[in-house]
């Protein structure tokens, strides 16, 4: 089993939807948690960053994190055309033992976003 | 310019034939990261440097592969004898300092090996 499991999708929404994506993981050391959209032949872009849980909310875009229950989530009000695009939720562990900040990734989501 | 940028974006190799990757990061970041990336697949972790010095390559897959930084600033990826399992994109990243800081990624090499 994976440490970070993501539903691959696809999903397709029309114009406006608000749209869910979510991740859940397994390692308790994870605590910097993001969000990357990857277009089609290039890098991954950092969208949204969270430290430990809460909520942070940007423009459209709002990343929840429980670690509670090791969900993490982004939301996306109001999507667009231009939101079509994978998504990758990624995590990190704590300063400290030999993480030294590499990310784990979930799957990726694919989002289509029609007019 | 501004951003991570890596060379050949495009890299075609026969089976058994020896590749080499380039990543030029961000000036002055500190850490610089490797990911290999399989369709339909998120990036997963190869190999981490903190300056000239590989701190971790738990991620690479054999021995085959091989990576470098000599000046802590570009590195290179080589894959020896490739092998089709080898076919991925390959990804670097860079941030200023280590745990917590922004990973800014580069655009990829897509290598196919036939």
């Amino acid at each position: 089993q994976k440490e970070v499991e993501q539903d691959p999708g696809p999903l397709s929404v029309p114009e406006g939807a608000i749209v869910s994506l979510n991740c859940t993981y397994s390692n308790s050391a994870f605590q910097y948690f993001m969000w990357y959209r990857q277009y089609s032949r290039k890098g991954p872009e950092l969208l949204m960053y969270t430290y430990s849980s809460g909520n942070k909310e940007d423009g459209r875009f709002t990343a929840q994190v429980d670690k509670s229950s090791k969900y993490i989530s982004l939301f996306i009000r109001d999507s667009q055309p231009s939101d079509s695009a994978t998504y990758l939720c990624a995590m990190s562990a704590n300063a400290g033992g030999t993480s030294y900040g590499k990310l784990t990734f979930g799957q990726g989501t694919i989002l289509t976003v029609h007019p | 310019g501004a951003g991570v940028s890596q060379s050949p974006r495009y890299k075609v190799a026969k089976r058994g034939q020896d590749v080499a990757l380039r990543c030029d990061p961000i000036s002055g970041h500190v850490s610089l990261f490797w990911y290999q990336q399989a369709l339909g697949q998120g990036p997963e972790f190869l190999t981490y440097f903190q300056n000239e010095a590989q701190l971790d390559k738990s991620g690479l897959p054999s021995d085959r592969f091989f990576a470098e930084r000599p000046e802590g600033s570009v590195s290179t990826l080589k894959i020896q004898r490739t092998q089709q399992e080898d076919s991925a994109v390959y990804l670097c990243a860079s941030s200023l300092r280590l745990v917590g800081d922004t990973q800014y990624f580069g655009p990829g090499t897509r290598l196919t090996v036939l």
